[in-house]
């Protein structure tokens, strides 16, 4: 089973200020295999990245992310205030697919 | 766009075997893999297993033993029934597409909102 790492755990900014949220696996993914979603509270997760870099569909151009093999960042430019959530990563490199335990990035 | 709905009691006996329903609508469940993932409360997010349209399933091998994952094609809809479930089996029930791994890369999307479901007498 691939284990995936996240950190921080929690992560306190200022609205404008820049997010940068990392996974680790505890083997090589490929990057078509690795995504990011978002969840805010009371809410299903929404898909925010694919393929380690690729935005999915509505997601605004502060959010990028990046990597290969077993370290992955997920970066927000500027936070805006909709972006306080948890963030997690998940991968479909081998079965069964993973998600990390999760970042959650709080309001300071 | 597809969206999906679970449906089903949000309370089980320990014991009992928990079931759910997620209905697929605005597109059809064929040619799709469909996935149910749950998260405990105040936890992070465990992928139980999935179905292809034509029936064949992958499950998490924690689980294995104890689910079922059924697709009706006539109905578009997927099912999932876990069985023997203990407290530890309390969590918010998604189902979503996928993995949909179009054009090389891999997601679950969309999602069902989610639906509580609590084990206890």
């Amino acid at each position: 089973e691939i284990v995936l790492t996240q950190s921080p755990g929690t992560l306190s900014l200022s609205p404008g200020e820049r997010a940068t949220l990392s996974c680790r696996a505890s083997q090589s993914v490929s990057s078509n295999y690795l995504a990011w979603y978002q969840q805010k509270p009371g809410q299903a997760p929404r898909l925010l990245i694919y393929g380690a870099s690729s935005r999915a569909t509505g997601i605004p151009d502060r959010f990028s992310g990046s990597g290969s093999g077993t370290d992955f960042t997920l970066t927000i430019s500027r936070l805006e205030p909709e972006d306080f959530a948890v963030y997690y990563c998940q991968q479909f490199g081998g079965s069964p697919y993973t998600f990390g335990q999760g970042t959650k990035l709080e309001i300071k | 766009q597809v969206q999906l709905q679970e449906s089903g009691p949000g309370l089980v006996k320990p014991s009992e075997t928990l079931s759910l329903t997620c209905i697929v609508s605005g597109g059809s469940i064929s040619s799709y893999y469909w996935t149910w993932i749950r998260q405990p409360p105040g936890k992070g997010l465990e992928w139980i297993g999935y179905i292809y349209y034509s029936g064949s399933t992958n499950y998490n091998p924690s689980l294995k033993s104890r689910v079922t994952i059924s697709v009706d094609t006539s109905r578009n809809q997927f099912s999932l029934e876990l069985s023997s479930v203990t407290a530890a089996d309390t969590a918010v029930y998604y189902c979503a597409r996928g993995p949909d791994c179009t054009g090389g890369n891999c997601v679950f999307d969309p999602w069902g909102q989610g639906t509580l479901v609590t084990v206890s007498s």
